[in-house]
């Protein structure tokens, strides 16, 4: 079984509605992030968690959300979806600041 | 902050070529990654290397701290080795973010 998953793989909405990003870790890592994926780039940080109390913002947190339900959850938000958030979105983990982090396997977002 | 910069952006190999991608960064760093995004969007561990030498396989990587680069090098290219590599870097005090580079695009052809 996958350490890091991601639901939905693939999601399609319109403009205007809300949706979520969920990401559950069986690694027990405190640090969970989210990141973003533009095409043809490298991934930018959203949000990251360092645990369930603590969350920070990234450098492109605008339009986003999220909640750190349990150690193990970290959920991402649009909270009114427009087309310039359509990318791939990657969950990933860590142990602390300096460690190897793992990447769950993405959620393709296309909103029309 | 903290810049990242990989060359070449794109390679085109012929299969059991070998190949030298390069990483540069513009400050000391506590977390340096590489990873390799598949086809199909996955991205996938190669090498937690801050610093040192490590090898895996076909692929092996290099961190010179002091110089603030990295390499990896691909040995006997198979066309599998398609995709995009990417260079991540990190710094504690920074809450442990990674910082992408922009990405080789890698083309291994039969």
């Amino acid at each position: 079984d996958a350490d890091v998953t991601q639901t939905p793989r693939n999601r399609i909405t319109k403009t205007g509605k809300r949706i979520m990003l969920e990401c559950s870790q069986t690694k027990g890592h405190d640090r969970m992030y989210w990141y973003r994926q533009d095409p043809g780039l490298g991934l930018r940080l959203i949000y990251y968690s360092f645990d369930v109390k603590d969350i920070n913002k990234g450098e492109i947190s605008d339009g986003y959300s999220v909640s750190r339900q349990a150690q193990a959850k970290f959920s991402l938000s649009l909270e009114s979806a427009i087309p310039n958030q359509t990318a791939l979105y990657f969950c990933a983990t860590s142990l602390a600041g300096g460690e190897t982090q793992y990447f769950g396997p993405g959620t393709r977002l296309l909103v029309l | 902050g903290i810049q990242v910069e990989q060359s070449p952006p794109d390679l085109i190999l012929q299969e059991g070529a070998n190949s030298t991608l390069r990483c540069n960064f513009s400050d000391s760093v506590n977390n340096l990654q590489w990873f390799h995004q598949n086809p199909w969007g996955q991205l996938i561990n190669l090498f937690y290397i801050p610093s040192g030498t490590k090898q895996n396989g076909r692929l092996s990587a290099t961190t010179v701290a002091t110089e603030r680069y990295s390499l990896l090098y691909i040995s006997s290219s198979q066309t599998t080795d398609s995709g995009v590599y990417f260079c991540a870097v990190g710094i504690y005090n920074q809450g442990g973010k990674l910082i992408f580079g922009q990405g080789t695009e890698l083309s291994v052809k039969p």
